[in-house]
């Protein structure tokens, strides 16, 4: 168990709808990661909050945005849902930004878009 | 555009034997280089990490060599066992401006035959 904590696990919805997925960092991590694992595409980088403050931005689509709340929990919102957005997203935490700074995976939330 | 390469995609080894798995990397910037390992509907999980300043790191059956002027590092897995059976991804991070991003190979899928 990483401590990286990821609601929910499953997620079947319709094109079109919005979803939002919920992360809780291991205690004392203040940076938190979004990424989406697709068979084609592999484990690609969405965005980086630290501390609250969105810190770096990956291939994330316009219609996905983040934030990271004061009690440094994380939301990714994802809308007007696709098929190709079907994927395995994951949360990972790190205390810190400086090398060596594990970076720990959560269990991932896996989305259906039918 | 920062780049990790990883090959082979897939790579089948018989119990005991040696599995290696090799990445090269483009971007000089990069300050950490940390191996994962993923078993199916899990996260990716830290196996081992190394610094450029270092040309080798073990830690049990896990051997990281790293070559910085060839821009390449490596995994070996002595004495391959079946429950190390699972998708092996390298990754590279470096701070960039005021963020830590990791950026990961395409992924290794190992299978070790009993």
């Amino acid at each position: 168990d990483s401590g990286v904590t990821q609601t929910p696990k499953h997620l079947i919805t319709a094109t079109g709808q919005r979803v939002t997925l919920r992360c809780s960092p291991r205690s004392g991590d203040l940076s938190v990661y979004w990424y989406q694992q697709s068979l084609d595409q592999g484990l690609q980088f969405l965005i980086q909050y630290y501390n609250g403050e969105e810190r770096a931005k990956g291939n994330i689509l316009e219609r996905f945005s983040a934030q990271q709340f004061p009690d440094l929990h994380s939301e990714l919102n994802l809308s007007s849902l696709e098929l190709g957005d079907s994927a395995l997203y994951f949360c990972a935490s790190s205390v810190g930004l400086g090398a060596g700074n594990t970076i720990y995976f959560g269990e991932g939330s896996w989305l259906t878009v039918v | 555009q920062q780049q990790v390469k990883q090959s082979p995609q897939s790579l089948i080894v018989q119990k005991g034997g040696i599995s290696i798995i090799n990445c090269a990397y483009e971007n000089t910037a990069f300050d950490y280089f940390p191996w994962y390992q993923q078993f199916p509907g899990k996260g990716p999980a830290l196996l081992i990490a190394i610094r450029p300043d270092v040309s080798e790191k073990k830690e049990g059956r896990f051997t990281i060599s790293f070559n910085k002027s060839a821009k390449q590092f490596s995994l070996h897995i002595m004495d391959s066992q079946p429950g190390d059976s699972a998708t092996y991804f390298c990754a590279a991070s470096s701070l960039g401006g005021s963020a830590r991003q990791l950026t990961f190979g395409s992924g290794t899928q190992l299978t070790v035959l009993p």
